[in-house]
């Protein structure tokens, strides 16, 4: 099966709301995670990354956290806006790139006014 | 400075043919993967090239192949097309100079192929 997985495939939030993207992988070897956004009609887009010697690291209005005990990521966006509208997907690599990136299904955040 | 080119962006093919994508990374950037997105398997990893050298591969079948060029441009081939191959392929490219220092990817915008 798939090592990486998100919880809800949908998120509703209302504009302006902060929101949470959970996603949860088993692999414990895996060692650096990466968030990305694809917006309908295009590639995937980097949002943010973290390795597994931290447990958090934020950037412009996004924070991933990193829970190594219960192998969960979880993606925090804050004041969403319109355009933050997209399917999210994390992703996964375990020792520095020899399989690749092992991504999620995604989530879809859907933006409500 | 320009980002992942890939063409062509929408190609229609039908059972048993073959298809030739193609992908520019970003300048300076020496290492192109490939994936396979499907409604039903999501992201899938394909197979890397750096310096012209297939460095990693996925569990793709051999009807899956690729190349890459001197100037860090690369193609994947896909013969004798299935229905299933139907997919947005994505290629991206990372300036990762190592095999055990994974940098962030920079995606196209894909080529999606339809097989009829």
């Amino acid at each position: 099966g798939e090592s990486v997985g998100l919880h809800l495939p949908t998120l509703s939030v209302q504009e302006g709301d902060n929101s949470i993207i959970n996603c949860a992988y088993s692999n414990s070897a895996s060692d650096y995670f990466i968030w990305y956004k694809q917006e309908s009609g295009k590639g995937p887009q980097f949002i943010i990354d973290i390795r597994s010697n931290m447990d958090k690291r934020q950037g412009q209005r996004v924070t991933v956290l990193l829970n190594k005990t219960v192998k969960h990521l979880s993606l925090q966006i804050a004041a969403t806006q319109p355009g933050d509208s997209a399917v999210y997907f994390c992703a996964e690599n375990v020792g520095g790139g020899a399989d690749g990136l092992t991504f999620g299904k995604g989530t879809h955040l859907i933006i409500q006014p | 400075k320009a980002g992942v080119t890939q063409t062509p962006r929408y190609l229609i093919k039908t059972r048993g043919q073959q298809v030739t994508l193609s992908c520019s990374p970003i300048s300076g950037h020496r290492s192109v993967s490939w994936y396979q997105q499907t409604p039903g398997q999501g992201l899938q990893f394909l197979f890397e090239y750096f310096s012209e050298t297939q460095r990693n591969k996925g569990n793709f079948p051999g009807r899956f192949s690729g190349r890459q060029f001197s100037n860090s441009r690369s193609e994947m081939n896909v013969s004798t097309l299935e229905l299933g191959d139907s997919a947005l392929y994505l290629c991206a490219s990372s300036s990762s100079t190592s095999g055990r220092k994974f940098g962030e990817l920079f995606f196209g915008e894909g080529s999606r192929l339809t097989v009829l």
